[in-house]
């Protein structure tokens, strides 16, 4: 089947613009999760959705940064006010219900703030 | 807190060779897995193989196996037979499971290239 999907693939915008990325799950995972991976470095935790369960929003590193999720569907991150500091790869990963699932990553959105 | 070090920031093999990638990491857990992920240029992150902290037995998944030492809190990548189709970057990874958020904790990788 599909697997995660995820758009733009590259998104370039100027400091201060607000960007949306979005991100298309495998069918049937409840379980949703952004990262982002910084040049040269490896991933960081940004958020988890699990069903309806009120999301973990511990990993966004600022107000700026926010995501929803509706149901088991489609999850977009905003980025508001970009910085430069935002370039990174945001990728995204579902896996299915229970704990000890794998995540299933999709192919992240390149964003480079100028 | 947990942490993962990937110490090679970069790594070189022949092909049709082996090659061991290293991997520690840090934590009070005692319920956990911990995975090897390959990234090719196409920045897609795909699992090579996963390691239930429970089991002593070691995973292996075709040619590629691990050395999982709980006690010494390591877990390296051997990749035996290189291929040319193995450059990537090898990020190790953790997950504590239990709570509410099973967040994977990256290293920074290794960028391995195999060379014909």
């Amino acid at each position: 089947g599909a697997g995660v999907s995820q758009s733009p693939s590259n998104k370039v915008t100027e400091k201060g613009k607000d960007v949306e990325l979005r991100c298309d799950p495998i069918s049937g995972h409840t379980a949703l999760y952004w990262y982002r991976q910084r040049l040269g470095q490896g991933l960081e935790f940004l958020i988890y959705f699990q069903g309806n369960s009120a999301p973990d929003k511990s990993g966004l590193p600022s107000d700026r940064f926010s995501a929803e999720r509706t149901g088991e569907s489609v999850s977009t991150l905003t980025i508001q006010r970009t910085q430069q500091e935002d370039s990174a790869v945001y990728l995204c990963a579902s896996s299915m219900t229970r704990a000890t699932d794998t995540q299933y990553f999709g192919p992240g959105t390149r964003l480079t703030v100028l | 807190a947990q942490t993962v070090t990937q110490s090679q920031p970069e790594m070189s093999v022949q092909e049709a060779e082996t090659v061991t990638l290293s991997c520690t990491y840090d934590t009070s857990e005692s319920n956990y897995y911990l995975f090897w992920y390959k990234q090719p240029p196409s920045r897609q992150m795909i699992l090579v193989i996963r390691q239930e902290a429970y089991k002593q037995q070691n995973a292996t998944e075709n040619r590629f196996s691990v050395n999982f030492q709980k006690a010494a809190k390591s877990f390296s990548l051997k990749i035996s037979d290189s291929q040319l189709g193995d450059t990537a970057m090898y990020f190790c990874a953790f997950m504590s499971y239990g709570g509410a958020t099973n967040k994977l904790i990256f290293g920074t990788g290794t960028l391995l290239a195999v060379q014909p």
